[in-house]
């Protein structure tokens, strides 16, 4: 299975900051690398696909980059709205597998 | 697209966890989507179970960590798929997460519309 690798485990910052996640595959998957944000009691939400594709309706203050096997999500600036944890997931092959998260502190 | 999760949230050890996930707006037979089960539990995090997709036949995937337990079908006529996992211990006890997986052309691929999700507890 390939595994990834998030940090930090969580993190504190101000609105307005900018706030920058990072993933790591253990082996190459190309940019086969999405984003997911999930806030409490919800299901989890897309918001970056295939590395640096921003889902339809999200804001542009996300965005992601990176390919083989380290990545990227950055929040330009931060939001109160953005409290939540964050996932990143590898789709290149099966099983699917998903990094252990980030949470975002206000 | 929205799935609609149904299923008990109660399940005694040794018994069969079954849990519906009914589908508008696309189709369970569609070519270019696939339907997955996740859980999600604090020792575990997000854990993805399997899927079950039709590309001119039905194919499945399992994770191996339930492979011996897991089954995944589809339901045409209803248009759902459904989750059973059997010989539930403790350890099941998770949300479940339906969601559905949009292949696009590139290859690329990504959960774009999930369940709401089921609490679901493993207790005699």
């Amino acid at each position: 299975d390939i595994q990834m690798t998030q940090s930090p485990s969580s993190l504190s910052a101000s609105v307005g900051d900018r706030v920058i996640i990072t993933c790591r595959a253990s082996q190459n998957i190309s940019n086969y690398l999405n984003w997911y944000q999930q806030k409490p009691g919800k299901a989890p939400k897309v918001l970056i696909y295939a590395a640096s594709s921003l889902q339809s309706g999200v804001p542009s203050r996300f965005s992601g980059s990176g390919s083989g096997t380290d990545f990227t999500l950055t929040i330009s600036s931060l939001q109160p709205e953005d409290l939540a944890t964050y996932y990143c997931q590898q789709s290149y092959i099966i099983p699917l597998t998903f990094g252990g998260g980030t949470k975002v502190e206000i | 697209v929205q799935l609609q999760q149904s299923g008990p949230g109660l399940v005694k050890p040794s018994q069969t966890l079954s849990l519906t996930c009914a589908i508008s707006g696309d189709s369970v037979s569609s070519n270019s989507a696939a339907w997955n089960w996740i859980r999600q539990s604090p020792s575990r995090g997000l854990e993805w179970l399997g899927r079950t997709y039709y590309r001119s036949k039905w194919y499945n995937d399992y994770a191996v960590s339930v492979k011996s337990r897991i089954t995944i079908s589809p339901d045409t006529s209803m248009n759902q798929f459904s989750l059973q996992l059997s010989s539930v211990t403790p350890e099941d006890t998770a949300v479940y997460y339906c969601a559905s997986l949009v292949v696009e052309v590139t290859g690329t691929s990504y959960m774009d519309v999930w369940g709401r999700g089921t609490t679901v507890t493993v207790s005699s």
